[in-house]
């Protein structure tokens, strides 16, 4: 069963980058599955934001894809996110997913960009 | 504006069946599978419905889904208290470099 924990800065001011990391365990990274995330505003739906293939394909939101970089280090099992040049409209709940039917959920995380 | 389209509310009695609609176009739901998620108040999302109409393990039968040409419905049979939450359709996009899109979240109310 594969479990996924996101970790990151709560608080990213404007115009910063945003990091996050989800630790994955029960499953290696290497060996296959898709990667990403997905955020959710406060009040809002859901938007995809990108995936990364255990090959290293990448496939990102066409809205946010100038801002966006996934990637995976596989010797410490985890995979990360950086979103560049945030705004307000960048705060909501960042999960990170894996499966080809998005079947795995991390608990999420807050992330205000605030001054 | 949400590329899939989802009623914004749906409401039942315990023991009704309700069904939750989600309309797309040729690109995403017209040659993909859909997707559902359940999200409860206060917790992250979870796959309710597979490739259309499968189900993980689990996810009782009571849920179910369909698709027809550029749309997809889920249903829900025998309607309980602990089905009150939001539901959202996915799918992937074959237009540009491809992506998941979703619906903009249906909140089911149990009356």
């Amino acid at each position: 069963q594969v479990q996924l924990q996101e970790s990151g800065p709560g608080l990213v001011k404007p115009s910063e980058t945003l990091s996050l990391t989800c630790a994955v365990s029960g499953y290696s990274i290497s060996s296959g599955y898709y990667w990403g995330w997905i955020r959710q505003p406060p009040g809002k739906g859901l938007e995809w934001i990108g995936s990364i293939y255990h090959s290293g394909s990448t496939y990102y939101n066409p809205s946010l894809k100038s801002r966006v970089t996934i990637s995976v280090d596989t010797s410490k099992n985890q995979f990360s996110l950086k979103l560049s040049s945030v705004t307000a409209a960048d705060t909501a709940v960042y999960y990170c997913i894996s499966g080809s039917s998005i079947d795995y959920w991390g608990q999420g995380t807050l992330v205000t960009v605030s001054s | 504006q949400s590329v899939l389209t989802q009623p914004p509310s749906a409401s039942g009695t315990p023991g009704q069946r309700v069904t939750i609609s989600c309309s797309g176009s040729s690109s995403n739901i017209g040659s993909n599978y859909v997707y559902w998620y359940q999200q409860l108040p206060g917790t992250a999302p979870k796959l309710l419905i597979y490739r259309n109409n499968q189900r993980p393990s689990g996810v009782p039968d009571r849920f179910s889904g369909s698709k027809s040409g550029t749309s997809a419905s889920l249903a829900i049979s025998g309607l309980r208290s602990e089905d009150e939450a939001d539901y959202y359709c996915a799918a992937w996009d074959d237009s540009l470099s491809g992506s998941w899109v979703f619906g903009g979240g249906t909140k089911l109310t149990v009356l």
